[in-house]
């Protein structure tokens, strides 16, 4: 079957701009994850949604970034008013989120370049 | 915090010999450990996984080996060949938190042919 898409692939942006980027998650997995994969911070966790629980946000570097979760599947991630330091990869992955099904399946990510 | 420290941040091996990457975690809290292969230009994949109630997990050529008293895990993998050039990181997360991923920073390996 279809596995995690992201979309786009690669956004430049300017500082000061607003994005969004979308995850589409592996159909039938109710938990999402969002990462940020960047060469001085490693990949990190930013964001957690399991089904219509309130997200797990204890991950998000400022309140310039946000997320949302429509309907149990699809996910956006937005970043407000862009910094350099924003420029990373940013890896979204879906599970079952059954006990004893913790296997997290990762997307190809959305380069992010902030000019 | 770096919770999960990862060696050797790279590694060449000979075509057909094993490479074994390490990682010790400092919460004992964890209770998954998967390690992933990463391409360039690619997302992470899961290779293989192990939970603390087994010594030892063996997948074709992976096989993860896990010390919980030493609070040590590492990836070995038996006759590597130059398709496993990649990054590989481990993770360790906690079931009942979510299941959150802290992630090592890395292993370069190269596999020379």
């Amino acid at each position: 079957g279809a596995g995690v898409s992201q979309s786009p692939s690669n956004k430049v942006t300017e500082k000061g701009k607003d994005v969004e980027l979308r995850c589409d998650p592996i159909s039938g997995h109710t938990a999402l994850y969002w990462y940020r994969q960047s060469l001085g911070q490693g990949l990190e966790f930013l964001i957690y949604f399991q089904g219509n629980s309130a997200p797990d946000k204890s991950g998000l570097p400022s309140d310039r970034f946000s997320a949302e979760r429509t309907g149990g599947s699809v996910s956006t991630l937005t970043i407000q008013r862009t910094q350099q330091e924003d420029s990373a990869v940013y890896l979204c992955a879906s599970s079952l989120g059954l006990s004893g099904a913790y296997e997290q399946y990762f997307g190809p990510g959305t380069r992010l370049t902030v000019t | 915090q770096q919770q999960v420290k990862q060696s050797p941040q790279s590694l060449i091996v000979q075509k057909g010999g094993i490479s074994i990457i390490n990682c010790a975690y400092e919460n004992t809290a964890f209770d998954y450990f998967p390690w992933y292969q990463q391409f360039p230009g690619k997302g992470p994949a899961l290779l293989i996984a192990i939970r603390p109630d087994v010594s030892e997990k063996k997948e074709g050529r992976f096989t993860i080996s896990f010390n919980k008293s030493a609070k040590q895990f590492s990836l070995h993998i038996m006759d590597s060949q130059p398709g496993d050039s990649a990054t590989y990181f481990c993770a360790a997360s906690i079931e009942s938190y979510g299941n959150k991923l802290v992630f090592g920073a890395g292993t370069i390996l190269r596999v020379k042919s």
